[in-house]
């Protein structure tokens, strides 16, 4: 079926340390895909995309892995900070420009 | 320049009413999404319009409704509410659609009792 997933609900990770946070796909046919950030009280914000032409994409702090042999995306965080603590959505563009959202991974930062 | 913005922020309702729920996307941003955030379902995408047209539809019933107006302005409508309905209601907007980065509004939390 068409679903996006996440391998973890919630990650515990030292401030300072890097995190990597992943997904799985199903859908082959997907061509893009973003990794949004949701803190309490507020809608998702958006961190970073992928177009399936590409395996790696940086930003800020923040790389996306996309291997599409095995249909995984990953979302690294780069010396963690106590701000980065939320919920860190993958989403999926399947066709006709449906989001097909994970279910969520919480990143929970230690002092 | 100013953000997406939702209203209202918080609605309760009852069993059998309808409610109509507002976004304002971002100056220039012709799409507007609605998704319907639960703990149980997390983000499901609702629907997508365009230029006032709906171009994109989630596997939801017909009481979900929506439409968008000229200035890009959308609305959504759920009539004949359920317990179930209860969830975060959010809009984004992007330039072009969904393949662009969206701007999420901070959403409508609707409670029915």
């Amino acid at each position: 079926g068409e679903s996006v997933g996440l391998h973890l609900p919630t990650l515990s990770v030292q401030e300072g340390d890097n995190s990597i946070i992943n997904c799985a796909y199903s859908n082959s046919a997907s061509d893009y895909f973003i990794w949004y950030k949701q803190e309490s009280g507020k809608g998702p914000q958006f961190i970073i995309d992928i177009r399936s032409n590409m395996d790696k994409r940086q930003g800020q702090r923040v790389t996306v892995l996309l291997n599409k042999t095995v249909k995984h995306l990953s979302l690294q965080i780069a010396a963690t900070q106590p701000g980065d603590s939320a919920v860190y959505f993958c989403a999926e563009n399947i066709r006709d420009d449906k989001i097909i959202f994970g279910k969520g991974t919480r990143l929970h930062i230690l002092p | 320049k100013a953000g997406v913005t939702q209203t209202p922020r918080y609605l309760i309702k009852t069993r059998g009413q309808q409610v109509t729920l507002s976004c304002s996307p971002i100056s220039g941003h012709r799409s507007v999404s609605w998704y319907q955030q639960t703990p149980g379902q997390g983000l499901q995408f609702l629907f997508e319009y365009f230029s006032e047209t709906q171009r994109n539809k989630g596997n939801f019933p017909g009481r979900f409704s929506g439409r968008q107006f000229s200035n890009s302005r959308s609305e959504m409508n759920v009539s004949t509410l359920e317990l179930g309905d209860s969830a975060l209601y959010l809009c984004a907007s992007s330039f072009a659609g969904p393949s662009y980065e969206q701007y999420f509004g901070p959403g409508t939390r609707l409670t029915v009792t």
